[in-house]
Parts: structure tokens; C-alpha cells; sequence
């Protein structure tokens, strides 16, 4: 079975300080992996997609990066974060089912 | 890119009666429509889902409508219970190049008075 692990469970950092969020999926070969952002009571938004190593494609700008260094891993990160960065973010194996647990991020 | 409308975004029902969630898409070419519950706290959680060679699917106490031509599809939670109480997401999916995007509806809460 598929297990989707992501770290940390909860952050809160300053503003302008730097962020990296990671994934890692288990028992799925070339998996293909999303990133999803939710705003505290709101919708989720697709920010990224990668279908392969080294590739990422970005879906919705909201100043963060996106790297895919191994097969297994998803990294989001950014060098400076905004308030508007708050929220829930949500890394996925399938565009359509979450099984990752979340990172909830505030910025203060 | 795709739009998803997604009505009421608060629906009060007593326990045991009938809740309809409503949603709307733009993009056609949209092929695969899952309806999620988020409780608070917690991501959210796939319950049932319909593709677009489908007009219905039912899961239990769970109704999925899919109009095409419309562009509309709906969840209908039939005898509802407390346990029912949470946020609701529509989403519908289509493939672009190697991304099956995702776009969801703005979210309806629910909640179930015993």
C-alpha cells in the first residue's frame, strides 16, 4: 500500500523567513505528485504538478518553488514568507485523493 | 482555466431529512468530478466520485447527479446524521498534458441538528 508522509505536521514562522515543506510517498514507483495550498477556512488551489525527477510545473503563483529531487519527494519552499502564506498545504499522489496529513503553516 | 460555482455555502438540515449540495463547471472537457469532507483540523477526504460516462452513483446514504449537458452535478446526502456535520468540496478534473488539474468549489458547510 501506498503511504504519503509529510513534515512538519505544523509550522509557524516570521515573515520574510525562509520555508521548505517536504513529501514523501512509499510504494508507488514515478509517482506523479501534487501540491495543494488551502487558506484557513477556504478552497483548495493546485500550486504545482511533477510527473518525473527534476521536473515541476507550476500551476498557481503565490511566490513558493516547487523542486522534485528524488523520485519519492516533493519539496515546496520559498526564500521569503508572506502573511498571505498562512494555511494548509497538502501534498498528493494522485491529483484526486489526499493521503498526505497536511502541514499547517502560519505566518506571523 | 476552469471555474467550479459551488451552492449554498452553509446548509442547515435536521438529522434525518435530506442535504443537496449543488455545483457548476465551465470547462467541458472536465471528465472526472470526487466530492470531498473536511472535518476541522483534518485534510480532506475523498467519499464518492463520479466520471462523466456516468448520470448517477450512489455510496450508502450518498448521491452523486452528473448533468453534462448542464454542467452541473450534485451531492445528495440522504437520512442525514451529526456525523455528517463538516465542509464539503466539490472538485471537477480534467486532463491538461501530464497534469490532471483539479479545480475546486469554494465549499459548503454543513451542519446536522439533532
Amino acid at each position: 500500500a501506498q503511504t504519503i508522509h509529510q513534515w512538519p505536521v505544523a509550522e509557524i514562522k516570521a515573515v520574510g523567513s525562509p520555508l521548505s515543506l517536504g513529501c514523501t510517498i512509499k510504494g508507488k514507483s514515478s509517482p506523479n505528485l501534487y501540491w495543494y495550498w488551502q487558506a484557513t477556512g477556504g478552497t483548495l488551489q493546485q500550486l504545482f504538478y511533477s510527473i518525473t525527477v527534476g521536473q515541476v510545473e507550476s500551476v498557481v503563483q503565490l511566490n513558493l518553488s516547487a523542486s522534485r529531487p528524488k523520485d519519492d519527494q516533493f519539496i515546496l519552499s520559498t526564500e521569503k514568507l508572506l502573511l498571505s502564506h498562512s494555511g494548509f498545504y497538502l501534498c498528493a499522489w494522485r491529483a484526486e485523493v489526499f493521503f498526505g496529513k497536511g502541514t499547517r503553516l502560519t505566518v506571523v | 482555466g476552469e471555474q467550479v460555482e459551488q451552492l449554498p455555502s452553509i446548509l442547515r438540515v435536521q438529522e434525518g431529512s435530506s442535504a443537496s449540495i449543488n455545483c457548476s463547471y465551465e470547462d467541458s472537457a472536465s471528465n472526472y468530478f470526487p466530492w470531498y469532507k473536511q472535518e476541522p483540523g483534518e485534510n480532506p477526504k475523498l467519499i464518492i466520485d463520479i466520471r462523466s460516462n456516468m448520470e448517477r452513483k450512489q455510496i450508502q446514504e450518498l448521491i452523486v447527479l452528473l448533468d453534462k449537458k448542464a454542467k452541473r452535478f450534485s451531492l445528495h446526502i440522504t437520512d442525514t446524521q451529526p456525523g455528517d456535520s463538516a465542509m464539503y468540496f466539490c472538485a471537477a478534473m480534467r486532463a491538461t498534458g501530464g497534469n490532471n488539474k483539479l479545480t475546486f468549489g469554494q465549499g459548503t458547510v454543513l451542519s446536522v441538528i439533532p
